[in-house]
């Protein structure tokens, strides 16, 4: 599986975009980038993935670059209940995997 | 539509005592598997099952057992509690076998303390 490297914490003002880098320079040409997070000790939540193309839902935007070697989630406008640990995972489609989690980025969203 | 239930929420155990864990979901998926998350660590896999009767191991699986006689439940063992275990444990699951091609459910977490 390809490692991916994110920063231990970042902070955001209420309100303003927050954005979530993550780097994935091994990834493989099958491997899907997504995002989780954790938000106080409960379960991780999913939050959006995607392979190659620019991806967005109601919760967050997902940017990967051309080579794929890296990506960032953007939470447009993010709000203190998005204070959470963000985890960034690369995994490959199909076959049995084990899917394993990094430390993530402590996101604190400031008022 | 209760996702996935875990139980209990917290647990204190003697060194040397052993318990299951309890893992049910209710959304027919194959895919089911524990972590564990130690403070300031992220999620680290101990076992996962991509069906019933086919388990395999994680990163960290000494120290636990794990069985799937059922689609629906996934229990983790402890054989012999030690303080070493002490952490909180997830369990998950997903739709398609082995793909994680969609979204994962957890568990709401069992906060085990060994002392």
């Amino acid at each position: 599986d390809a490692k991916t490297t994110q920063p231990p914490s970042m902070d955001c003002a209420e309100g303003r975009a927050a954005n979530l880098p993550c780097n994935h320079s091994t990834i493989s040409g099958n491997e899907y980038v997504y995002w989780y997070r954790q938000i106080h000790s409960q379960g991780p939540q999913y939050i959006i993935h995607g392979l190659k193309n620019n991806e967005t839902n109601e919760m967050a935007s997902l940017i990967i670059t051309e080579d794929r070697k890296s990506s960032t989630l953007i939470l447009p406008h993010a709000t203190l209940r998005d204070t959470a640990v963000y985890y960034c995972i690369v995994r490959v489609y199909g076959g049995y995997q084990k899917v394993t989690f990094g430390t993530g980025t402590k996101l604190q969203v400031i008022p | 539509n209760a996702g996935v239930t875990q139980t209990p929420k917290f647990q204190v155990l003697k060194t040397g005592q052993s318990m299951t864990l309890q893992c049910a979901q209710d959304m027919n998926h194959e895919y089911m598997s524990w972590y564990r998350q130690d403070p300031g660590m992220g999620l680290r896999l101990i076992h996962y099952s991509v069906g019933a009767g086919i388990t395999d191991q994680g990163e960290v699986p000494n120290g636990y057992n794990v069985s799937r006689s059922t689609t629906e439940d996934f229990p983790l063992r402890l054989l012999s509690a030690a303080p070493s275990q002490t952490s909180v444990y997830f369990c998950a699951s997903t739709t398609d076998r082995g793909r994680w091609s969609t979204e994962a459910f957890f568990g709401q977490g069992t906060r085990l303390t060994v002392v």
